[in-house]
């Protein structure tokens, strides 16, 4: 395991479908971020999480989004009835406990895409 | 609202010349400001961090500059490479939480 990772790369959904897309931290990284980013932005904080607790939720999620990570280890991102507003990357990224670890690794995002 | 604003949106330099982005911030709480490198298709990767209680980092060719009392940052890239060319997000947060705030980005275009 040498990063973060993310699945699928890619999902083109119809609007009003339900997507799922799920991130792998990096082994014993204890918090993980999840980020979107629409085209010629930076990416937009969504909620974090600290093991298997989901500290903060950002306004920016609304009632459509949920986010889990049973076990500490990979989490996922639920959208429920999809919008064409939806449409962005979903970056997710992990970073390990301690003072140290300041650096948040980010995979290489999922690409969603609703028509 | 924008925590973190950032300028120029793009920008073109020659091979060998030196690339400067600046960002701004408002949230006096943070305390680690790190720089990231995109490219296309890609996720951000981390190039270089600085904390506030210094005013310069250096790794290699780019330097952040850090002003606190302006509550100002800057990337400069030095020795500017075609491999250089990507998109330049700075970002911010606080050591609590390390959730991060980012600029809309530079898309810095190095010309051979």
């Amino acid at each position: 395991d040498t990063g973060v990772s993310q699945n699928p790369r890619h999902k083109i959904t119809k609007r009003g479908q339900n997507v799922t897309f799920r991130c792998d931290p990096i082994s014993e990284h204890n918090r993980l971020y999840w980020y979107r980013q629409t085209l010629g932005q930076g990416p937009e904080f969504l909620t974090y999480f600290q093991n298997e607790a989901q500290l903060e939720k950002s306004r920016l999620l609304s009632d459509r989004f949920s986010a889990e990570r049973p076990k500490g280890s990979f989490s996922t991102l639920e959208i429920q009835r999809t919008e064409q507003g939806d449409s962005a990357m979903y970056l997710c990224a992990s970073r390990s406990p301690g003072a140290q670890g300041t650096e948040a690794f980010f995979g290489q995002g999922t690409r969603l895409t609703v028509v | 609202q924008q925590q973190v604003k950032q300028s120029p949106q793009s920008l073109i330099v020659q091979k060998g010349g030196i690339s400067i982005i600046n960002c701004a911030y408002e949230n006096t709480a943070f305390d680690y400001f790190p720089w990231y490198q995109q490219f296309p298709g890609k996720g951000p990767a981390l190039l270089i961090a600085i904390r506030p209680d210094v005013s310069e980092k250096k790794e290699g060719r780019f330097t952040i500059s850090f002003n606190k009392s302006a509550k100002q940052f800057s990337l400069h890239i030095m020795d500017s490479q075609p491999g250089d060319s990507a998109t330049y997000f700075c970002a911010a947060s606080w050591s609590n939480d390390y959730k991060l705030s980012f600029g809309a980005g530079t898309t810095v275009t190095v010309r051979a």
